[in-house]
């Protein structure tokens, strides 16, 4: 079946860079997403890159995809503490429905 | 149209009693999913709607738990019998035609608490 990998927590300083790392194992996958989740929140959409392409940029959020390794990453420049959150990394398999998520990676930004 | 509603945010209640909760989606999307989360855990999906059909569904899903979009709008899941296990947050989450395409719209969830 479908497994995403990630780390679970992730530190960095205020104004630095964090990326996120994620592995997936369906190759099928036409679209993999990041979702960001904040305490007793939802899920909130970040960004999901097509898997014909390598690379995303959407303001301070870069995803780099690399399907050959089924890696799959989320740089945030300029780190606030409000991005502090938790991170979820999905894959959706060609023809399915739902998406499978990773375990999540816990992001705390010290100010 | 707000996004995705859920009701109640929280429910607290016994071992082996009923519970129901409501998920409004976004009005024009006619896809609607239904997922669970347990602490520390990704969103595990249930079971997924096209407008009022109800066309898949997980091994999760056992037959304590049922789920309804009678009118193809806003959708119920029940769990009968709760059991302590059935503690977690409950996703709704919505989409349009083109399904994950561009993924969901997520509710804020129904955190479920069995004592």
């Amino acid at each position: 079946g479908e497994d995403v990998e990630q780390s679970l927590f992730l530190s960095v300083r205020e104004g630095d860079s964090s990326v996120i790392n994620c592995t997936y194992t369906d190759s099928s996958s036409t679209y993999l997403y990041w979702y960001k989740q904040e305490p007793g929140a939802g899920l909130q959409l970040l960004t999901y890159i097509f898997s014909n392409m390598d690379m995303k940029q959407d303001q301070r959020l870069t995803v780099l995809l690399n399907k050959k390794d089924k890696h799959l990453s989320l740089r945030i420049a300029d780190t606030q503490t409000g991005d502090s959150a938790i991170y979820f990394c999905a894959e959706s398999p060609s023809g399915a429905n739902n998406l499978f998520f990773g375990t999540g990676t816990r992001l705390t930004v010290i100010p | 149209d707000t996004g995705v509603s859920q009701d109640p945010r929280h429910k607290i209640t016994k071992r082996g009693q009923n519970v129901t909760f409501r998920c409004d989606p976004i009005s024009e999307h006619n896809r609607l999913y239904w997922y669970r989360q347990t602490l520390g855990q990704g969103p595990e999906f249930l079971t997924y709607f096209q407008n009022e059909a109800q066309l898949e569904k997980s091994r999760l899903l056992s037959d304590r738990f049922s789920a309804e979009r009678p009118k193809g709008s806003f959708s119920t899941l029940e769990i009968q019998r709760t059991e302590q296990g059935d503690s977690a947050m409950y996703l709704c989450a919505s989409s349009g035609d083109r399904g994950p395409s561009y993924g969901y719209t997520f509710g804020s969830g129904t955190r479920l608490t069995v004592v």
